[in-house]
């Protein structure tokens, strides 16, 4: 059974802390995408990446940064965590051209006081 | 204005009943459309997937696609309390980055 896995369920962060958030493909896909569910706005793209080491801005990129070293995997970083990024942090992956949208991660609650 | 627009309910259905589900778009570039269900706790699953405007079935839901309104919507045919979810519509130019729905909420009682 393909899969995307995030690597924890529930966070609890301090304020300013860095947080790495991580996630694992094993189906190969070259895209991988980091966003963010919040009740009523719905998912909101913060980075995704195409390729190993290449990486582009989403819609809300500010106080994130990414990382992709090895295909099979996306990192979410929060530099200085703040209260307002605590949300739901979703994780996807899809092939190129393979027309079958994306695969989901199970999400990570963060929760930053 | 969002770039895809969808109700997010609450929607309250009896066991049996048909829910239909929509979303519009500005967008005049989408050419690919999808609807996935989340339920709670866990991530989007992709339920229907379709490739420009019309119809397109799979069992108990049927996705339609109105390009030249901007509208798609998702029918889901003798619902059961297994089909009490978020249901995302999303939309891409290119079937790379999508861009989604706000999700609409379902309950089906029993």
């Amino acid at each position: 059974d393909v899969k995307v896995t995030q690597s924890s369920r529930y966070l609890v962060k301090r304020t300013g802390e860095k947080v790495f958030l991580e996630c694992v493909q094993d189906m190969d896909h070259e895209n991988m995408f980091w966003y963010r569910q919040d009740p009523g706005l719905g998912l909101r793209l913060i980075y995704f990446s195409y390729d190993v080491k290449m990486k582009e801005k989403g819609d809300i990129p500010e106080g994130y940064s990414v990382s992709r070293e090895k295909k099979e995997r996306f990192s979410l970083i929060l530099e200085s965590a703040s209260t307002n990024q605590t949300s739901m942090y979703l994780c996807a992956s899809s092939a190129t051209g393979g027309a079958y949208g994306y695969t989901f991660g199970s999400g990570t609650r963060l929760t930053v006081v | 204005q969002k770039e895809v627009e969808q109700d997010p309910g609450p929607l309250s259905v009896p066991e049996g009943a048909i829910v239909s589900l929509n979303c519009t778009y500005s967008n005049s570039a989408f050419q690919y459309f999808m609807w996935y269900r989340q339920y709670s706790r866990k991530g989007p699953e992709l339920l229907m997937y379709t490739y420009s405007s019309g119809n397109k079935e799979d069992g108990r839901f049927t996705a339609q696609v109105d390009k030249s309104s901007k509208y798609i919507s998702l029918f889901i045919r003798d619902s059961q309390p297994s089909d009490s979810a978020t249901y995302l519509c999303a939309m891409s130019v290119n079937d790379y980055k999508l861009s989604f729905g706000a999700g609409t909420t379902v309950t089906v009682r029993a």
